[in-house]
């Protein structure tokens, strides 16, 4: 299994142009999220979702948008790049079990809006 | 408002000694408790983790405590290795919504 993978892993916008973060899981998880993590800081849940067809906002989705077309796919769409933005990017999934949402990483992807 | 605070931004041990890190929580409704381990340029990874009926799951070196009436838990690390050496997240279970993250305490074990 490749487990969740994510492309790119880097990439640099402009203020204003738009961009899609790919994630792709091949663990057949329900549960897919999409976190930030800022110089210094935690992880910021931005949307998550339970399946294909239902998504969720976070704690920070102004500015991005996801879609959940299929079990293994989660796209996250950045519209209007704003250096604000400028984070590192993690996709996740995972399955519900009774030791706790046990969570898979991405690698990451690093943006960088100038 | 952080329902799952790590307040150390940083920790460092000598190689050999134990790490402890800690992380204390608002939620008294959190049902699991997770570890990540976070090294540079990567993704985190799973630890280890424990469920709110418990008070103690241990797994090799790394052994996590839960003190329920404090709103407390611990990772402990023995021995530490330079391997070690990365951000750990502490992370909490809500029940039918994501977990919620700490802000991490970089460990340093030191050679």
């Amino acid at each position: 299994n490749a487990g969740v993978t994510q492309t790119p892993k880097f990439r640099i916008l402009k203020i204003g142009q738009s961009m899609t973060l790919q994630c792709a899981q091949d663990m057949n998880h329900n549960y897919m999220y999409w976190y930030r993590q800022d110089p210094g800081m935690g992880l910021k849940l931005i949307y998550y979702s339970v399946g294909a067809g239902i998504t969720d906002k976070g704690e920070v989705p102004n500015g991005y948008n996801v879609s959940r077309s299929t079990t293994e796919d989660f796209p996250l769409r950045l519209e209007l790049a704003a250096p604000s933005q400028t984070s590192v990017y993690f996709c996740a999934s995972s399955y519900r079990r009774e030791t706790g949402n046990e969570q898979f990483f991405g690698p990451g992807t690093r943006l960088t809006v100038l | 408002d952080q329902q799952v605070k790590q307040n150390s931004p940083s920790l460092s041990v000598q190689e050999g000694r134990i790490s402890i890190l800690n992380c204390d929580y608002t939620n008294s409704m959190f049902d699991y408790f997770l570890w990540y381990k976070k090294y540079p340029a990567e993704g985190p990874t799973f630890l280890i983790s424990i469920s709110s009926i418990k008070d103690k799951n241990e797994d090799g070196r790394f052994t996590v405590f839960l003190n329920k009436s404090a709103k407390h838990l611990s990772l402990h690390i023995v021995p530490s290795q330079p391997g070690d050496s990365a951000v750990y997240f502490c992370a909490a279970n809500p029940g039918n919504t994501p977990l919620v993250f700490g802000k991490g305490t970089r460990l340093s074990v030191i050679a």
